[in-house]
């Protein structure tokens, strides 16, 4: 099993440009999530899926689109690039009961997408 | 919604000394409290995970503490080596999603 894959590794934008991150797990999950990380900020949620066919804001989504292709896979879109959005991106799937009370599961990470908007 | 505050942001200890690591949340419905660790260039991965029903789990060198009076919760690394070097991430759940603290980059020194 591959867990949770990412694409690209790296990638440089000039600001306004857009791209597409992808995102792909073969754990059967239910859930899936997309962070950035920026020095000090710690992992910051952007949107993130709870089963396939739902999607719903993190803290900081704006800016930013998501869509659930199906179970397997997750893309974050960037319509027009910003230096503000220059970060590491990670995805993560989870085998989650989100019905509270229900706690989550463990959530398992793919390797990063670093992004710099210039 | 939830806050978690996470400290030391920094920490330095000499091999073989005791590390620990405390968080706060907010929101008194969180009932999941895992930790991450984090090695340079690598994703987060989970260390060790508690849920509100307990107060302490172990794992070898590792332990975490959840006072849910007090909405806190600790990392407790012992007999710390060089490979335990890395950045920790505590985090609580908000409904199904995970908040997470700021970090901690933690250095241990041979």
């Amino acid at each position: 099993n591959a867990g949770v894959t990412q694409t690209p590794k790296f990638q440089v934008l000039k600001t306004g440009q857009s791209m597409t991150l992808q995102c792909a797990q073969d754990m059967n999950h239910n859930s899936m999530y997309w962070y950035r990380q920026d020095p000090g900020m710690g992992l910051r949620l952007i949107y993130y899926s709870a089963s396939e066919g739902t999607t719903d804001k993190g803290e900081v989504p704006n800016g930013y689109n998501v869509s659930r292709l199906n179970k397997r896979e997750f893309s974050l879109r960037l319509e027009s690039a910003a230096p503000s959005q220059t970060s590491v991106y990670f995805c993560a799937s989870s085998e989650m009961a989100v019905r509270e009370p229900l706690p989550p599961y463990e959530q398992y990470f793919g390797p990063g997408t670093r992004l710099t908007v210039t | 919604g939830e806050n978690v505050e996470q400290h030391p942001s920094t920490l330095s200890v000499q091999e073989g000394d005791s590390a620990v690591i405390k968080c706060t949340y907010s929101d008194s419905a969180s009932n999941y409290f895992p930790w991450y660790k984090q090695e340079l260039g690598k994703r987060p991965q989970l260390i060790i995970d508690i849920r509100s029903n307990v107060g302490e789990k172990k794992d070898q060198r590792i332990a975490v503490t959840l006072n849910k009076t007090a909405k806190h919760f600790s990392l407790h690394i012992t007999e710390t080596q060089p490979e335990d070097s890395a950045v920790y991430f505590c985090a609580a759940n908000q409904g199904g999603k995970l908040i997470f603290g700021q970090g901690t980059e933690l250095s241990v020194k041979p």
